[in-house]
């Protein structure tokens, strides 16, 4: 089955820096990448999501990027501010099944 | 619905006894699934179901879980005989399945097994 790996586990940025948030899946059949933000004590809520058709998605302050080469995904978030302190999770599904694997996670705290 | 609804939103049992989870996916969704969320921890995947297919059960931990979705809509997931390990968040989340989007979750059920 599929294997996601997300790095790094945590990350401490300043306020108006960039963050970079890392994953890798291990079956090239995976076509479908989301990233969850998951905020303390809430649900995971999807933020952004990449299709393999395509190397790179933006949407304002986050973009996303996929290597199918390389079989890696990474999650950019520019200009952080304090609301971007959460827990991401990125997600890869294999063409024909909708199950997602998820990685285990990076909690991101944002500096004021 | 609106969203996807879990209830109980709490639930604090006694290690031994069974305990019954409930999940009300968006209408419409044909896709259901079932994850657990220690703490701290990333999401486990549980069960998965599909409109009429046979569910996917590769990942209950164990022949004391058990799902079942009724009506192509509504699905509880029972545990039997809690144990303090099953302590965790358990997240219920709906799609409309075949290659369109992204997960909708619901806000999960706080397990305690005490």
């Amino acid at each position: 089955g599929e294997n996601v790996e997300q790095h790094p586990s945590t990350l401490s940025v300043q306020e108006g820096d960039s963050a970079v948030i890392k994953c890798t899946y291990s079956d090239s059949a995976s076509n479908y990448f989301p990233w969850y933000k998951q905020e303390l004590g809430k649900r995971p809520q999807l933020i952004i999501d990449i299709r393999s058709n395509v190397g790179e998605k933006k949407d304002q302050r986050i973009a996303v990027t996929l290597n199918k080469t390389a079989k890696h995904f990474s999650l950019h978030i520019t200009e952080t501010q304090p609301e971007d302190s959460a827990v991401y999770f990125c997600a890869a599904s294999i063409e024909g099944n909708e199950k997602l694997t998820f990685g285990t996670g990076t909690r991101l705290t944002i500096i004021p | 619905g609106a969203g996807v609804s879990q209830s109980p939103s709490n639930k604090v049992t006694e290690k031994g006894k069974d305990v019954e989870l409930r999940c009300d996916p968006i209408s419409g969704h044909t896709a259901l699934y079932w994850y657990r969320q220690s703490l701290g921890q990333g999401l486990e995947f549980l069960i998965y179901f599909q409109g009429n297919s046979a569910p996917d059960k590769s990942g209950l931990p164990s022949d004391r879980f058990s799902a079942e979705r009724t009506g192509g809509s509504v699905s509880t997931l029972t545990i039997q005989r809690t144990q303090q390990e099953d302590s965790a968040v358990y997240l219920c989340a709906s799609s409309f399945g075949q290659g369109v989007s992204g997960y909708t979750f619901g806000s999960g059920t706080r397990l305690t097994v005490v």
